[in-house]
């Protein structure tokens, strides 16, 4: 298909594990976004690639979680040592730049037990 | 402050009722804006994109006010399938890296019939 893609959609894995999430956007987006939700809460920004621009990190909540984004397209989200308040549903949005409108994946449900 | 504000609601409303919300934001360099509805359990999706002469698409009106830093949506003839989270959302508004968006927690809204 042609909207952004999300896999595993569902992880559910151990507490202290190593998970790793990934993101495929949509072909020319230059824009690429992860986000967090717990659920009833709103959304939790953790990361954003733009293009060549050095990465916006400032919403990553510890040392353990980290993103990349490989020849400007797809992206993998990696925490290590999971811990159970990690549990949530994690979001990738891409759009064509920064100041257009985002498309969502349909999300990465993580269980830490 | 937060950068985007919203009322969290819930707003309860008969069908057939006209319903507005209001958002604030505090970044005065912002450019874009935009309304984002999310269903139960699922990932938002772009409703429409507000623009400085307000626009609207059906029963959806979208109004941004800059002077006071404010977004609107306008929902006219309320159906039950309105019923969803509204999230106001704003781009950062500094080019590159920081010009990312970003997501009021949202309003719910719950059509009753």
């Amino acid at each position: 298909g042609a909207g952004v893609s999300q896999s595993p959609s569902n992880k559910v894995t151990e507490k202290g594990k190593d998970v790793e999430l990934r993101c495929d956007p949509i072909s020319g987006h230059t824009a690429l976004y992860w986000y967090r939700q717990s659920l009833g809460q709103g959304l939790e920004f953790l990361i954003y690639f733009q293009g060549n621009s050095a990465p916006d990190k400032s919403g990553l909540p510890s040392d353990r979680f980290s993103a990349e984004r490989t020849g400007g397209s797809v992206s993998t989200l990696t925490i290590q040592r999971t811990q159970q308040e990690d549990s949530a549903v994690y979001l990738c949005a891409s759009s064509l730049a920064g100041s257009a409108g985002g498309f969502f994946g349909p999300g990465t449900r993580l269980t830490v037990l | 402050r937060k950068e985007v504000e919203q009322d969290p609601g819930p707003f309860n409303v008969p069908e057939g009722a006209t319903v507005a919300f209001n958002c604030t934001y505090s970044n005065s360099a912002s450019q874009s804006f935009f309304w984002y509805r999310q269903d139960c359990r699922k990932e938002p999706k772009l409703l429409m994109s507000v623009y400085s002469s307000g626009n609207e698409d059906g029963r959806f009106t979208a109004q941004l006010n800059r002077a006071s830093q404010y977004i609107s949506l306008l929902i006219r003839d309320s159906k039950l399938s309105d019923s969803a989270t509204y999230l106001c959302v704003v781009n950062g508004g500094a080019g590159g890296a920081t010009n990312k968006l970003i997501f009021g927690t949202g309003t719910l809204l719950a059509v009753q019939p």
